[in-house]
């Protein structure tokens, strides 16, 4: 079945980066989008952006460009995103989901990410 | 302020039916077939139950359903069962190439 696991929580300081990982199994890596979507404390849910694992292709919502990266390693069927820069208002739930006809079909268990 | 706009919270009774709306522009809502919605428990991930505005996973219930008109994309979720207490969140794609999504509805089941 398609599965989606992401690292660990992660604490960081003011100005620090972050890196989040999202191992995949179950389906062709290659085959499907990996979207990054982020969920501040008690708020809605925001697109970060696309990464397409068969080209490296990305795409960021404009509100990130600049300071997320959007990477992949088809060896180990694993996406990563890494934000720099980071500040109070990063801190969030950092979920990956595969992307399929425009909709986000299978989510991942979600990333703690505390800047503090 | 949220891109697309949600009512903060609905209910309905047990059995009855509920609709929680999705309001957008024509650069998102209005301009393409790619409204989704997704239902979330607290501390979990969302799960996709409803995408290109009426179409159902399969394994989501036919209790659910999608429409849209004009700018403003609905859910609803009739023959209410406490599970179904939860966030909803609507999503669409946008004229931008991103994805925005609604502020989220949290449902309760009286």
């Amino acid at each position: 079945q398609v599965q989606l696991v992401q690292s660990g929580a992660d604490v960081k300081k003011p100005g620090a980066s972050v890196r989040v990982s999202c191992k995949t199994s179950g389906y062709t890596f290659t085959g499907y989008y990996i979207h990054w979507v982020r969920q501040a404390p008690g708020q809605g849910l925001e697109w970060v952006g696309w990464v397409n694992p068969n080209n490296g292709a990305t795409d960021y919502a404009q509100k990130f460009e600049g300071r997320v990266t959007m990477t992949r390693d088809t060896s180990i069927n694993t996406a990563y995103m890494e934000m720099t820069s980071l500040t109070s208002a990063d801190t969030a739930v950092y979920y990956c989901a595969r992307g399929v006809v425009m909709a986000f079909d299978s989510w991942a268990q979600g990333t703690q990410v505390t800047v503090s | 302020q949220s891109a697309l706009t949600q009512p903060p919270s609905a209910s309905g009774s047990l059995g009855q039916s509920v609709t929680i709306s999705c309001t957008g522009t024509s650069s998102d809502i209005g301009r393409y077939n790619y409204v989704c919605w997704y239902q979330q428990y607290p501390g979990k991930a969302p799960k996709l139950i409803i995408y290109e505005v009426t179409k159902r996973p399969s394994g989501v219930p036919d209790r659910f359903s999608g429409s849209k008109s004009g700018n403003t994309a609905s859910l609803t979720i009739s023959g209410l069962q406490a599970e179904d207490e939860a966030d909803y969140y609507c999503t669409s794609y946008a004229v931008t190439y991103s994805w925005l999504f609604g502020g989220g509805t949290k449902l309760t089941v009286l």
